[in-house]
């Protein structure tokens, strides 16, 4: 079983539309979370940090889910420039060895 | 702009010739990472530091060797390479403590 697991996508969706994305990691001792956003050719950017009590930052909801090892994005309100992959990152410590999921590519369109 | 900044951008290699691939960062952080990319697979690490003079191993360091022997420089070498190793090349650069990592834009390197 993979460290990161994320749904396989892509995930192709209207303007508009409430999108979720799910993903499972495999070690119980992980502490740190966070969701980053790869644009097409680009490096991978922080999108935001995911805690225990779940947190918004504008569109983007993040919730963890520690008794299942479970994380979630969700985006309300799709934007043609949300079209990215977006990657799940688990780490047993703030800021060293993260571990990436192999990414849900999300495509909004017109 | 302060950050991680890696050379080359891109690189064509021939089967068994070596190369050393730079990554420099201005931020004074501790620890620093290369990471290979490849379709399907996600970010797989490669090799990684904690600190000035010290390497580890990750996830996939055959065939790359790393030094780290100024803090904010991080080179990660191919002594022959190979076909397998075409791929794209991120450096990134973190602080205990310090939320997410800081990458670098990548090197596209392919090996022919």
């Amino acid at each position: 079983r993979k460290e990161v697991e994320q749904d396989p996508g892509p995930f192709n969706v209207p303007e508009g539309a409430t999108v979720a994305f799910n993903c499972t990691y495999s070690n119980s001792a992980s502490q740190s979370f966070f969701w980053y956003r790869q644009d097409c050719r680009k490096e991978p950017k922080l999108l935001m940090s995911v805690y225990s009590s779940g947190n918004e930052d504008g569109r983007f909801t993040a919730q963890l889910n520690r008794a299942s090892q479970y994380i979630s994005l969700l985006i309300r309100d799709s934007k043609l420039s949300d079209s990215a992959t977006y990657l799940c990152v688990v780490a047993l410590n703030y800021g060293q060895n993260f571990v990436f999921g192999p990414g849900t590519r999300l495509s909004v369109l017109p | 702009n302060a950050g991680v900044t890696q050379t080359p951008k891109f690189r064509v290699l021939k089967t068994g010739q070596s190369m050393t691939l730079l990554c420099a960062q201005d931020m004074n952080h501790e620890y620093m990472y290369w990471y290979r990319q490849d379709p399907g697979m996600g970010l797989r690490l490669i090799h990684y530091s904690v600190g000035e003079g010290t390497t580890a191993k990750g996830e996939v360091p055959d065939g790359y060797n790393v030094s780290r022997l100024k803090k904010q420089n991080f080179l990660l070498g191919l002594e022959s390479a190979a076909p397998s190793q075409t791929s794209v090349y991120f450096c990134a650069s973190s602080q205990a403590g310090m939320i997410g990592y800081t990458f670098g834009s990548g090197t596209r390197l392919t090996v022919v």
